[in-house]
C-alpha cells in the first residue's frame, strides 16, 4: 500500500526557535496534503490542507505566519513552526491523498514536538 | 502494534434509514477513540471522541459506543441523510502511535 513518511519523528527544540517538518509520499504523487495537531487526550484536529504549487489553505484559528506550509512537489509538504513556544508542543501529522484512489489517506506515522 | 478493523467497508442505504458502523482493534490499552468522516479531497472531520472511562459519547443524530475491553466501538447515524454520504474512521488512541482503519465508505440514497 501507499507509504507516507514524516521526519523528524521527534524533536524537541528551545523557545524561539523555528522547527521544521516534513511529510513526504513514498511511492505515489500527492496533490493533495493535509496536517492535523493533536493536544495530549484531546481529538486529531486539521491545521491546514496543502496543495501542491499554491497556498495551503487553514483551518479557522490556525495562524498561517506560524505554522508555514510549503508544498513545492507532489511528493513533499514541509510544515515550519515558526518562533516555538510550549504551548505549541504537540503531535503533528500529516496524510497525503491519493486522488486516483477516491481521495484515500494515507497517514504518517506523526512528529511529537516538544519546546521548553 | 494496534490494528484496527472497520465493518463493512462500504455500506449504501436509503436515506432515512439507521444505521450502524463497527470499528475493532487488537489493543485494549488506549486512553480514547476518535470517529472521522472523510469526504473526498478534505481533512478529516472530527465527529466524536470516547474517553476510556466512558461508554458513549452522542452528537445530534450520532451516538458512538466503546467496549475497551474487548476492542470494540459502533457508530450509529440515525435518520440517515444524503450529506452523510462520507468515510468514516475510527481512530483508537494509546501508548503506540495512532493507527487509522481503512474506514467505511457510506452512501445515503435520496
Amino acid at each position: 500500500g501507499a507509504v507516507v513518511s514524516q521526519h523528524p519523528s521527534r524533536v524537541i527544540c528551545k523557545s524561539g526557535t523555528s522547527v521544521k517538518i516534513e511529510c513526504r509520499s513514498l511511492d505515489f504523487q500527492a496533490t493533495t496534503m493535509f496536517w492535523y495537531r493533536q493536544f495530549p487526550k484531546q481529538s486529531l484536529m486539521l491545521m491546514a490542507t496543502s496543495n501542491e504549487g499554491s497556498k495551503a489553505t487553514y483551518e479557522q484559528g490556525v495562524e498561517k505566519d506560524k505554522f508555514l506550509i510549503n508544498h513545492a512537489s507532489l511528493t513533499l509538504s514541509t510544515l515550519t513552526v515558526t518562533s516555538a513556544h510550549p504551548e505549541d508542543s504537540s503531535f503533528y501529522i500529516c496524510s497525503a491523498s491519493d486522488e486516483g484512489f477516491s481521495y484515500e489517506q494515507y497517514f504518517g506515522p506523526g512528529t511529537r514536538l516538544t519546546v521548553t | 502494534k494496534q490494528e484496527v478493523t472497520q465493518i463493512p467497508a462500504a455500506l449504501s442505504v436509503p436515506e432515512g434509514e439507521n444505521l450502524v458502523l463497527n470499528c475493532s482493534f487488537t489493543d485494549s490499552a488506549i486512553y480514547n477513540l476518535q470517529w472521522f468522516r472523510q469526504d473526498p479531497g478534505k481533512g478529516l472531520t472530527s465527529l466524536l471522541l470516547i474517553q476510556s472511562s466512558q461508554r458513549e459519547q452522542t452528537s445530534g443524530r450520532l451516538n458512538a459506543s466503546l467496549d475497551k475491553s474487548s476492542g470494540r466501538s459502533t457508530l450509529y447515524i440515525a435518520a440517515s441523510q444524503p450529506g452523510d454520504s462520507a468515510t468514516y474512521l475510527c481512530v483508537p488512541e494509546g501508548n503506540t502511535p495512532l493507527v487509522f482503519g481503512k474506514g467505511t465508505r457510506l452512501s445515503v440514497i435520496a
